[in-house]
This record gives structure tokens, sequence and C-alpha cells, in this order.
């Protein structure tokens, strides 16, 4: 079973305070390794995605990937209570026929005042 | 707004009913797909459509039947379901298969099956 394994959380941090979210995947023919933010009731929303090692930043977002770890991680900087969501891992996997994500259960992340 | 249209948003019915969920994407994109998802598991990926042809599908049982009659349009025909199919049911496009191309989503319906 191929699978992509987050910490559900609640991951509770202080406003302005960076939070971490981690993510493991067990499949090493994943090539691509997507965040989706989820609020509640709401579709995934796309924030980042990224296919090298090393960091990737976007604005308050850093996506980090270590592919001999199989590890991918979000950064945000100066968090918000609007960050407050559902943050959901995904790693791709071309099969030949169709681009398929493997997703994780998603980590709950609570940004207090 | 979102660039993946799914209606109904919401949607009850017996699990003797047939009825058909609907996904419009406005992206330009080639491929399309069905997830569902459950309270407390991941998204469950169930059908892929790439040029209008089916590429994948999830071993998802018979009940639910997927139809996609262009690039744009997909739909989601569902008969006499089972109380376990009660879920989110996303609708995501993306520009192609490779496997760096990000899927954008619907804003889902939410099936109850009574």
């Amino acid at each position: 079973q191929k699978e992509v394994e987050q910490n559900s959380g609640p991951l509770s941090v202080p406003e302005g305070a960076i939070a971490s979210l981690n993510c493991t995947y067990s499949d090493r023919g994943s090539q691509s390794f997507f965040w989706y933010r989820q609020y509640s009731g709401k579709s995934p929303e796309l924030i980042m995605f990224i296919y090298s090692n090393g960091d990737k930043e976007d604005g308050r977002f850093t996506a980090q990937l270590n592919k001999a770890s199989q590890y991918v991680s979000l950064l945000i900087r100066d968090s918000q209570p609007s960050d407050s969501a559902t943050y959901l891992c995904a790693g791709g996997l071309n099969t030949g026929t169709a681009s398929k994500l493997t997703f994780g259960t998603g980590t709950r992340l609570q940004v207090t005042l | 707004e979102t660039g993946v249209t799914q209606t109904p948003r919401h949607l009850v019915m017996g699990m003797t009913n047939k009825k058909s969920l609907k996904c419009e994407q406005h992206l330009g994109h080639n491929a399309m797909y069905w997830y569902k998802q459950s309270a407390k598991k991941p998204l469950e990926l169930m059908f892929v459509y790439n040029f209008k042809e089916q590429t994948e599908n999830n071993s998802v049982p018979s009940r639910f039947s997927p139809e996609c009659p262009n690039s744009s349009h997909l739909f989601l025909h569902l008969h006499t379901l089972q109380p376990e199919d009660s879920a989110l049911y996303l609708c995501a496009s993306s520009q192609g298969t490779a496997s760096n191309q990000p899927q954008h989503f619907g804003d889902g319906t939410r099936l109850s099956i009574l």
C-alpha cells in the first residue's frame, strides 16, 4: 500500500509564529509533491508544489523536499488566524496513462491570537 | 470563484434512487478526476479521464458510473448506492497527466445516502 503519512494534529501555533507541517511518503516512485489547504466545508486549494530536492519559497510559504529521507514539509512564516485550516500533502506519480495523487489524511492547523 | 464548478452542492438520496453529479472546468485543462473524501480518511482517487478517455478506474464499484463527453465536462452517475457511500465527492482537473501537473478542485458535492 503506497501511503502518505501526516500527523492529524491539531497543530496549534500563536499568531506570528512559524508553523511547520510534515509529511512522509512510502512510494519512492513519487515524483512531485503538493500541499493543499482545505478550509472546513470547502475544496482543497493548491498552496505549493515541489519536485526537486531542497527548498522552494513562495511568499510566506516554503516547501522542503528530501527524497533520500522521503520527507516533505511546509513552513508557514508569520502565521495568521486565516491560515487555520487542514493542510493536505500529496505525492504525484505518473503511471504512463494518468497522473495519480496519493493524499495524506491532513494536518489541522490552528493559529491562535 | 473556482475554475471547476460542481453541481449540486448537496444531495440526499435513497438507496434505490438514480442521480448524477456534474462537473465543469473552465481552465482549458485536458484531464479530469473524481475523488471521494470521507471523514478521517485520505482523498481516494476514483476515476481519471484524459482527453475524454478513461485512463484510470481505481477499483470503484459499478454503482458509480462516470461519463466524460468532452474535456470540459465530467459526470458521475449514481444508482443503488449504499450508506457507506455518503461522502464529499470532489472533481478536479489538470493541464495534463504528467506528475508535476497540479490538480485544481471544485467545491464538491456533499452526498448523503438515506
